[in-house]
C-alpha cells in the first residue's frame, strides 16, 4: 500500500544540525512532490518546504530560508530534510506528506519524527 | 504568505449534534483557470499524523464518511460534522495551497 515511512526520534543539542528521511513506497515516487511539515507543542501545523522529487526543484518557506535543505534519493524513493542551527524552538514533530501531481491537497503523509533541541 | 484564520479555536459539542467550523484566507484562493478553490481540511487525533479530509473545499477524500461536509469560496469558508461521533474528537486544520506557500489555520479543537 502506499506509505511513507520516517526515521526515528532525534534529541539534539542548541546549535547542532538534524536530517530526517521520508521513504516512499506503494507508488511511483518521482510522480509526486514531498512537502515537510512541523508541529510545535501548542503551535499550529507550520509548512517548511517542498520538493519536487521528478526534476528536483525546491521551494523553502521564507521561515526556514537559509537554515532548511530539503533533498531526495530516487534510487531510494526517499527524501530528506535537514535543518541546521537548532534552537528550542525546534522541538517539533516533523512530517512528510506526498502532494499529487498538478499540484494539490496531501494525501498521504509519513507517522511524524519527533525532533527534541535541548542541552 | 497567505494567513489562515479558523474560528473558533475550540467547540464542544454532543454526541449527534451538528459542528461547524470557519476558516477565513487573507486573500482569495480561488484558481481562475480550473474555478476550483485551494482550500484543505484535515483531522489531526493525538499521535497521530494529520488524515485529509476535504480538498477543492468541498470534495470529500475516498473513505471519508458522508457526515464530513465543506463548503465556501474565494476567502470563506466552512467544515461541517453533521452528526458528531466520538471518533470525532481531534483537532481540524484548514491549508490552502493556491500559493507557493502552504499555509494551514491555527487548528480548530473539537469535544464532546
Amino acid at each position: 500500500q502506499v506509505q511513507l515511512v520516517q526515521s526515528g526520534a532525534e534529541v539534539k543539542e542548541p546549535g547542532a544540525s538534524v536530517k530526517v528521511s521520508c521513504k516512499a513506497s506503494g507508488y511511483t515516487f518521482t510522480s509526486y512532490a514531498i512537502h515537510w511539515v512541523r508541529l510545535a507543542p501548542g503551535q499550529r501545523l507550520e509548512w517548511m518546504g517542498w520538493i519536487n522529487t521528478g526534476n528536483d526543484n525546491r521551494y523553502y518557506s521564507q521561515k526556514f530560508q537559509g537554515r532548511v535543505t530539503i533533498t531526495r534519493d530516487t534510487s531510494a524513493s526517499t527524501a530528506y530534510v535537514e535543518l541546521t542551527s537548532l534552537s528550542s524552538e525546534d522541538t517539533a514533530v516533523y512530517y512528510c506528506a506526498r502532494d499529487p501531481p498538478g499540484g494539490g491537497a496531501f494525501d498521504v503523509w509519513g507517522q511524524g519524527t519527533m525532533v527534541t533541541v535541548s542541552s | 504568505d497567505i494567513v489562515m484564520t479558523q474560528s473558533p479555536d475550540s467547540l464542544a459539542v454532543s454526541l449527534g449534534e451538528r459542528a461547524t467550523i470557519n476558516c477565513k484566507s487573507s486573500q482569495s484562493v480561488l484558481y481562475t483557470s480550473n474555478n476550483k478553490n485551494s482550500l484543505a481540511w484535515y483531522q489531526q487525533k493525538p499521535g497521530q499524523p494529520p488524515k485529509l479530509l476535504i480538498y477543492w473545499a468541498s470534495t470529500r477524500e475516498s473513505g471519508v464518511p458522508d457526515r464530513f461536509s465543506g463548503s465556501g469560496s474565494g476567502t470563506d469558508f466552512t467544515l461541517t460534522i453533521s452528526s458528531l461521533q466520538a471518533e470525532d474528537v481531534a483537532v481540524y486544520y484548514c491549508q490552502q495551497y493556491f500559493g507557493t506557500s502552504k499555509t494551514f489555520g491555527q487548528g480548530t479543537k473539537v469535544e464532546i
